[in-house]
């Protein structure tokens, strides 16, 4: 498996219900990162986890980052349509140097029905 | 602010062929990342530059590969000669300030090498 490996590859609701994806990786972090990809778009940041926090949320989302168990999840709560896009965790892995490097995994495709 | 801009959106050239794609980064970001997705994998980190210099290169696949950032303002990626594996799609990103520092992705270049 890949480091920053999404689960599960595709998910599809109805409005107003929430989403979970989830995300394990492999080695130690700096920090863990969600982005989102509308389709043949960039991607866009959404929130940013510690190695040192456990939770933490942002408007309708909520990170969990579990170190021990190497993963963490994404819940969008009351999804919306709009929310229907590919999901991506990216780690930044400890020993990097300098660089940003970011290590992404797959990616969960969501699709919120109407 | 203007995001981040990739020239061309699409490019599709045969195999053994160059291809420049360009990189205008948000202005001020010192940092400049180039990733690459290639069909039904993960994003791969290529390289990073901070201004002109290229700070690490460990994920360039090889030397057919050659990036630069003139002047430490726009970024090019040349692959020359094309092969078929280099199809995917190529994203930049830049940042500003620290190594946690979101990344902003441009809406990337898609290559298709016949």
């Amino acid at each position: 498996s890949q480091q920053g490996e999404e689960d599960p590859q595709a998910l599809s609701i109805q409005e107003g219900e929430n989403a979970t994806m989830n995300c394990s990786y492999k080695t130690s972090i700096n920090n863990l990162q969600w982005y989102r990809q509308n389709s043949g778009r960039g991607l866009v940041h959404l929130i940013l986890i510690r190695s040192n926090e456990r939770e933490k949320h942002s408007g309708r989302l909520r990170v969990t980052l579990d170190t021990s168990k190497k993963s963490s999840s994404l819940l969008i709560t009351a999804s919306r349509a709009a929310d229907t896009a590919s999901y991506f965790c990216a780690t930044d892995a400890v020993g990097g140097g300098a660089t940003n490097k970011l290590i992404f995994g797959t990616g969960t495709l969501l699709a919120v029905q109407p | 602010e203007a995001g981040v801009t990739q020239f061309p959106s699409h490019s599709v050239i045969e195999k053994g062929q160059t291809v420049t794609l360009r990189c205008d980064p948000i202005s001020g970001h010192d940092n400049l990342y180039w990733y690459r997705r290639v069909m039904g994998k993960e994003i791969k980190f290529l390289l990073h530059f901070v201004k002109e210099s290229k700070q690490d290169e460990s994920g360039m696949p090889n030397n057919r590969f050659l990036a630069e950032r003139t002047g430490g303002t726009y970024s090019t990626l040349k692959v020359q000669p094309a092969e078929l594996e280099d199809s995917g799609v190529y994203f930049c990103a830049s940042s500003q300030g620290s190594r946690s520092s979101p990344l902003h992705f441009g809406n990337g270049t898609r290559l298709t090498v016949t």
